[in-house]
């Protein structure tokens, strides 16, 4: 049973402090995203790739968020420097068939205090 | 203002109720997903629909896409507690962009 997976599960950091999100997508699938989810804004795309190529980060605060792909398994999604607003629930999603299907990972949760 | 509107936000019903949520747009659209999330969990694709007035049926679930490609409901049909989660909607707009709608919080009460 093919998964994406996420690391951490969970994040408490302090204002300042570097945080790295990993995620792996499911084998073979070629286009990743990342998504931030809060209570105010609901689920709001940052970034996403296509055959480890970055596609569309319009949604990412260039100054602080980068997002990267180092090989076909693993993808990148760092904070630096940390705020408490960054505080959400992260996901990051793989697909085969660019947005018409998307398989969400379990999320990292992260608080900025 | 949000791309996509859903409605009603929140809905508490008895099992075994129907339900219809909605989701609407001013907005014309390649394609429209329904997805449910379930607390701690990331969403779950349910379908896509892709052609105006296209229904698609999942067990006791019922999805159509306008006819003019900018709204979509989802009913459900003789509601369980297992269907409890927040159902999204989100669509590939003309110029390729993907957004999320804000959500239905939908409780099914044994």
């Amino acid at each position: 049973d093919a998964r994406v997976t996420q690391t951490p599960r969970h994040k408490v950091t302090e204002m300042g402090q570097e945080v790295t999100m990993r995620c792996q997508p499911i084998l073979g699938h070629n286009t990743v995203f990342w998504y931030r989810q809060t209570m105010m804004q609901g689920l709001e795309l940052l970034a996403y790739f296509r055959n480890r190529a970055p596609l569309d980060d319009s949604g990412m605060p260039k100054d602080r968020f980068s997002a990267e792909m180092p090989d076909a398994t693993l993808a990148t999604l760092k904070i630096q420097p940390s705020e408490p607003r960054d505080s959400a629930v992260y996901f990051c999603a793989s697909g085969f068939r660019g947005a018409y299907e998307q398989y969400f990972g379990p999320g990292t949760r992260l608080t900025v205090t | 203002t949000q791309l996509l509107e859903q409605s009603p936000q929140f809905l508490s019903i008895q099992e075994g109720e129907n339900l219809t949520v909605y989701c609407n747009s001013s907005s014309v659209f390649s394609s429209l997903q329904w997805y449910r999330q379930e607390p701690g969990e990331g969403p779950v694709l349910l379908v896509t629909v892709v052609t105006g007035g296209e229904v698609k049926k999942l067990k006791r679930l019922t999805f159509q896409f306008g006819d003019a490609r900018k709204d979509s409901s989802l009913h459900i049909t003789a509601a369980q507690p297992g269907d409890t989660g927040l159902y999204l909607c989100a669509v590939l707009n003309t110029g390729n962009q993907f957004y999320f709608g804000t959500g239905t919080s939908l409780t099914v009460i044994p």
